[in-house]
């Protein structure tokens, strides 16, 4: 039973444009969100995370966005950079925070060229 | 954030062996997480180690195959236990956020394969 997905395995974007990466729940308890971004050989680094009373959270080049009618959410990085190119996990937690489990999705490899 | 390494960074063992993998934080934390991503798999939750008490497992995994310890709040093992195969994983643990953030903070991972 996956209840977090990620449906895209992967996505190839042109530097300078915009990336978007998307995530689907079905867990209605879910209402708390993370996004983590994930090199070789290394642990998931915290991106940005959002909170089911919020509907957009803002850090700089990465906005996150929750339609929790459509139990979806995505990572917008704008403008894309060759750096970005990682695994990028979505999680998700019930209890309003990130203590406790995270439930994750499968992972989508963004690959930024030049 | 919260400094986090893992010891060792991988390991090639035999099947019927046991590995401890440590994990260090460089500050007090409450809780640890132990997790584990499978080849070509999402990262599951494996227990939460509590300092002073017995880990809390998830369903599907065992105090007899992973066993935790906790002896203190800044430190944390995990064993691997009869290792199979299957059991060929990155191990993965993480820590609450300290201070004000609130957010699950990551260590390296350990690799691990079984032959």
């Amino acid at each position: 039973d996956q209840q977090v997905k990620q449906n895209s395995p992967s996505l190839s974007v042109q530097e300078g444009r915009i990336s978007i990466l998307n995530c689907d729940y079905t867990n209605s308890m879910f209402d708390y969100f993370l996004w983590y971004k994930k090199y070789p050989a290394e642990g998931p680094t915290f991106l940005i995370s959002i909170s089911s009373i919020k509907d957009k959270n803002e850090d700089g080049r990465f906005t996150v966005f929750l339609n929790k009618s459509a139990k979806h959410l995505s990572l917008h990085i704008v403008p894309s950079q060759p750096g970005d190119s990682a695994v990028y996990f979505c999680a998700a937690n019930a209890g309003g925070t990130s203590y406790g489990k995270l439930t994750f999705g499968q992972g989508t490899i963004l690959t930024v060229h030049p | 954030s919260a400094v986090i390494s893992q010891k060792p960074s991988r390991d090639i063992c035999q099947r019927g062996t046991s590995l401890t993998i440590q994990c260090q934080v460089d500050s007090q934390v409450t809780m640890m997480f132990w997790y584990r991503q499978q080849p070509g798999q999402s990262l599951t939750l494996i227990a939460t180690a509590n300092q002073g008490s017995e880990a809390t497992y998830e369903s599907g995994f065992v105090i007899d195959k992973f066993p935790i310890s906790r002896p203190n709040l800044t430190f944390s093992t995990l064993t691997v236990s009869n290792m199979s195969p299957e059991d060929s994983s990155i191990y993965l643990c993480s820590v609450y956020g300290t201070g004000s953030t609130d957010t699950q903070y990551f260590g390296p991972g350990t690799r691990l394969t079984v032959l």
